[in-house]
């Protein structure tokens, strides 16, 4: 198995630029969830996907949507890129929602807005 | 709502030394418990977990027990290496909930 895998691994976009980071699992995981990591501040839930056709936000969702149309892939697009959003995007799964799954992360992906 | 907190870093230590990184945490019903480590450059790993009081995770050398008394799961090891460097989160997830993560610890150990 694969895992979770990411990609790019590296982007650079300028301020009102769009774009998709993706991510797909083979574990054939329910839940799915990602991630942006910051300097102090560990890891904020931007959205999260508890199965395919289901999404709902997490804590800080804005600019950013997300669709999960197969159980494998779960995308986070970026609608227009702010500086603000320059950070490392993690993405995640786990077999199930319940509070004994531990979650399986990808290598990430580190944004830099311009 | 759900809470962790965990010791700001970063942590210097010489290898062989006694490891402790503080983690205490807030939540509603019964959560389960976590350690995750980041190699520099890497994703995140699941290091250990506990899913009751009085559980004790373990792996690699580490350990953490889940105390509800005192709402804590400090990570513990006896004897560091340098391979271990690296950030280290504390994290919680209780019923359905989202995983809620502390702010990350980073271990530096000199040989």
């Amino acid at each position: 198995n694969a895992g979770v895998t990411q990609t790019p691994k590296f982007q650079v976009l300028k301020t009102g630029q769009s774009m998709t980071l993706q991510c797909a699992q083979d574990m054939n995981h329910e839940y799915m969830s990602w991630y942006r990591q910051d300097p102090g501040m560990g890891l904020r839930l931007i959205h999260y996907s508890v199965g395919a056709g289901i999404t709902d936000q997490g804590e800080v969702p804005n600019g950013y949507n997300v669709s999960r149309s197969t159980t494998e892939d779960f995308p986070l697009r970026l609608l227009s890129a702010a500086p603000s959003q320059t950070s490392v995007y993690f993405c995640a799964s786990s077999p199930q929602q319940g509070k004994d799954h531990e979650q399986y992360f990808g290598p990430g992906t580190r944004l830099t807005v311009t | 709502g759900n809470s962790v907190t965990q010791m700001e870093g970063p942590v210097t230590l010489s290898e062989e030394a006694f490891l402790t990184i503080n983690c205490t945490y807030t939540a509603t019903g019964y959560p389960s418990l976590f350690w995750y480590v980041q190699y520099p450059g890497e994703g995140l790993q699941l290091l250990l977990k506990a899913t009751k009081a009085d559980d004790k995770g373990s792996n690699k050398g580490f350990e953490a027990t889940y105390r509800k008394e005192t709402t804590s799961f400090h990570l513990e090891k006896g004897s560091v290496q340098v391979s271990d460097s690296a950030v280290y989160f504390c994290a919680l997830r209780s019923g359905f909930q989202k995983l809620v993560f502390g702010t990350g610890t980073r271990l530096l150990v000199s040989p």
